[in-house]
C-alpha cells in the first residue's frame, strides 16, 4: 500500500481563493515532510521542511505567508496556498522522510487557478 | 554549477534495448544515491537506493555509483514500454530528514 497519501489529486479554483492541501504518512509516524513544487518538464524544488510541532523551515525565495506549513501530528501536514494567482498554478508533491530510508512521495496535488 | 547534473532527454529506445541512465554531482557530502521513477502526473516513485560507493541489483535494474569520481548510473536490462516514464537521480548527506537533492530528470521512451 502507499506510504504516503496526499489529497486532493487535482483542484481548480478561482484566483484569490486559498486552498490546502493534505499529506499523510500512513505507514510512519514522520517527524519532517518536505513539501516540493514542480513545473511540467522540470524537476521537483524543495519548496520546505516541514516539522512536527515547530515551524517549517522555507528555502530561499519562498514566501512563508503565502505557503503556510502545519505539522500538527507525526503523520499529518498540510500546506495551504493563500490568496492564490495564476503563477501559483503547479504541481505541489509532499514526502516523507523516516529513519533510515530515504524519501518516499505522495502522489501529488494538481492546483490550477484561474 | 549546479550541485546535481543529469541529462534531460529526451531518450527513445527500441523495446529490449539496455538503458543507461547517469547523473553527475559536485557535493562530496552526498552519501545515499536514489533512483525515482515518475509517470506523468504522479509522485516520484523510489526505484533504488545505494549508500557509498558500489553496485545494486534489482530484478531488470542495476544501481552504480562511483563516489570518486562523482558519477552514478541507472541501468534497465530488457526495456519495456511500461518503463516509459521520467527517472530522476537524487542524493543526500543522510536519510530521514536530511534534504535531498534531485537532478532534472530523464524523460525515457521505450518503442514497441
Amino acid at each position: 500500500g502507499a506510504v504516503v497519501s496526499q489529497h486532493p489529486s487535482w483542484v481548480i479554483c478561482k484566483s484569490g481563493t486559498s486552498v490546502k492541501i493534505e499529506c499523510r504518512s500512513l505507514d510512519f509516524q514522520a517527524t519532517t515532510m518536505f513539501w516540493y513544487r514542480q513545473f511540467p518538464k522540470q524537476s521537483l524544488m524543495l519548496m520546505a521542511t516541514s516539522n512536527e510541532g515547530s515551524k517549517a523551515t522555507y528555502e530561499q525565495g519562498v514566501e512563508k505567508d503565502k505557503f503556510l506549513i502545519n505539522h500538527a501530528s507525526l503523520t499529518l501536514s498540510t500546506l495551504t496556498v493563500t490568496s492564490a494567482h495564476p503563477e501559483d498554478s503547479s504541481f505541489y508533491i509532499c514526502s516523507v522522510g523516516v529513519g533510515n530510508q530515504p524519501q518516499h512521495f505522495g502522489d501529488g496535488t494538481r492546483l490550477s487557478i484561474l | 554549477q549546479k550541485e546535481v547534473e543529469q541529462d534531460p532527454g529526451p531518450l527513445s529506445v527500441p523495446e529490449g534495448a539496455i538503458v543507461s541512465l547517469n547523473c553527475t554531482y559536485s557535493n562530496s557530502a552526498f552519501q545515499y544515491f536514489m533512483w525515482y521513477r515518475q509517470y506523468s502526473r504522479k509522485g516520484p516513485e523510489l526505484l533504488m537506493y545505494t549508500y557509498s560507493s558500489g553496485n545494486k541489483e534489482d530484478g531488470r535494474f542495476t544501481a552504480q555509483v562511483d563516489k570518486s569520481s562523482k558519477y552514478i548510473s541507472l541501468f534497465i536490462r530488457d526495456s519495456q514500454p511500461s518503463d516509459s516514464a521520467t527517472y530522476l537521480c537524487a542524493m543526500s548527506a543522510g536519510t530521514g530528514g536530511f534534504k535531498t537533492i534531485f537532478g532534472a530528470g530523464t524523460r525515457l521512451f521505450v518503442k514497441a
